[in-house]
């Protein structure tokens, strides 16, 4: 069975400082990995994913995420916080070998202070 | 914004009563699914659709029902609304080719049950 893991319901960060929302996956086989963002009363935005290739994978907003296999992580991180990208953080994760429906974490909330 | 159309946006209803939520989609994506969102439980997932009156359940599809007789169309019924289904209901689509594709979400439904 897949299933992911946000280890952290609610991380601050500072205004300019770099930010890191984690997440590890369970697969079967190899996984593809995706990262959403909610804002207030809206639907999840796709941020960014891993498929296969270079372990960094660059998104929108300025989002990365950088996969590693042997610690099964796909952290998403951003070089400098801005006020405007607190929001919900969803990391979800699909096993390579079938089409079946993406898993989802609990979601982190990200506050960027000011 | 994809084009996914959730209505009502809103609704408020009694205990006992049968409650049907629509999402139409104009991106002609073969994948549809039904998830709701609570706190500390994140996204789960309802019911999915691979195709015109192909369906299939989720990890919390007990209470729900499912159609699809179009493929634009993906209908989620509660038959006997409880208060634990109180909730924010979101549907996405994918094209789901290959399992690598990212869904794209509506911008969900709040259903309060009292």
């Amino acid at each position: 069975a897949q299933s992911v893991a946000q280890p952290e319901d609610q991380v601050n960060v500072a205004e300019g400082n770099p930010l890191t929302v984690k997440c590890t996956y369970s697969v079967s086989g190899n996984p593809y990995l995706f990262w959403y963002v909610q804002y207030p009363n809206r639907g999840l935005q796709f941020l960014l994913k891993y498929i296969t290739g270079d372990n960094l994978v660059k998104g929108s907003y300025g989002f990365e995420a950088e996969f590693n296999k042997s610690q099964t992580s796909f952290h998403l991180k951003k070089p400098s916080a801005l006020v405007s990208d607190s929001a919900l953080y969803f990391c979800a994760v699909r096993d390579i070998g079938g089409n079946t429906p993406l898993v989802f974490g609990k979601g982190t909330r990200l506050s960027v202070i000011a | 914004d994809a084009g996914i159309t959730q209505s009502p946006r809103h609704k408020v209803t009694e205990t006992g009563t049968p409650v049907t939520l629509r999402c139409h989609q104009t991106e002609n994506h073969r994948y549809m699914y039904w998830y709701r969102q609570d706190p500390g439980h994140g996204l789960r997932l309802i019911h999915y659709s691979y195709g015109v009156k192909d369906t299939d359940k989720g990890e919390v599809s007990d209470g729900y029902s499912v159609s699809r007789s179009k493929t634009e169309d993906f209908l989620l019924t509660l038959e006997s609304a409880t208060s634990s289904q109180t909730s924010v209901y979101f549907c996405a689509i994918s094209e789901g080719r290959g399992g690598n594709t990212e869904a794209f979400f509506g911008q969900g439904t709040r259903l309060t049950v009292v």
